[in-house]
């Protein structure tokens, strides 16, 4: 199955500030999607993030809060810009695993993020 | 728009038991995808088992198995011979055939005792 390595795994930020979470994959894929998870909570999805066009976010969440950059099939950031506390959550990054007709999500390990 | 709902927030197993985890999902699609996955404390996504929409036949994998009822829109999971390893929260997971995002449920946190 595709390996996703993710950046950084926590972080504790100072309020105003910005940080980018970076998912490197181990194979091409067309799109990868990122989400968030309050601990111990369900995962809602933030973007789709698609190599050569713009992401599509879903509802409640804009470009200007979560930019992300998609340069080519097998990277993707995603910046938290001007956090808040409660932007403190777990973020995830994923993507449709093809291999062997494996048609479910491979997930990055995560990023804690606590801002302060 | 899809919904997915997991209506035990927690469950507990005896070791070497069985185990059943519920999910019904509200959708007007025919084509689609249905997952259980599988976060234990180390926050690790993975998947456990997939369901295609269009087979009849229940998926299996080891000691994990699912009840797929496509009219009533259920699926549930359930663990034989249970281990300590299962313990973790578990997701079920709906995704269309023709989008690559899923909606995800609110998780069942299972508890396995020895």
């Amino acid at each position: 199955s595709a390996v996703i390595s993710q950046k950084p795994s926590r972080d504790i930020c100072q309020r105003g500030t910005s940080l980018t979470i970076q998912c490197q994959v181990d194979s091409q894929v067309t799109m990868m999607f990122w989400y968030r998870q309050q601990p111990g909570q369900s995962l809602t999805l933030i973007a789709t993030a698609n190599q050569g066009s713009e992401a599509t976010y879903e509802s409640g969440f804009v470009i200007d809060k979560f930019p992300i950059s998609r340069p080519n099939l097998t990277f993707s950031t995603l910046t938290v810009s001007n956090m808040s506390p409660e932007d403190s959550s777990i973020y995830l990054c994923s993507v449709v695993d093809r291999t062997r007709g494996n048609y479910g999500y491979t997930f990055g390990s995560g990023t804690r993020l606590t801002v302060v | 728009a899809q919904t997915v709902t997991q209506s035990q927030p927690e469950m507990s197993v005896q070791e070497a038991e069985t185990v059943t985890l519920s999910c019904t999902y509200d959708t007007s699609e025919s084509d689609y995808y249905l997952f259980w996955y599988k976060q234990p404390p180390s926050r690790q996504m993975i998947l456990v088992i997939r369901q295609e929409a269009y087979k009849q036949q229940n998926a299996t994998e080891n000691r994990f198995s699912v009840n797929f009822q496509k009219a009533a829109k259920s699926f549930s999971l359930k663990i034989s011979d249970s281990q300590l390893g299962d313990a973790a929260m578990y997701f079920c997971a709906y995704r269309s055939a023709n989008a690559g995002k899923s909606t995800f449920g609110d998780g069942t946190t299972l508890t396995v005792k020895p």
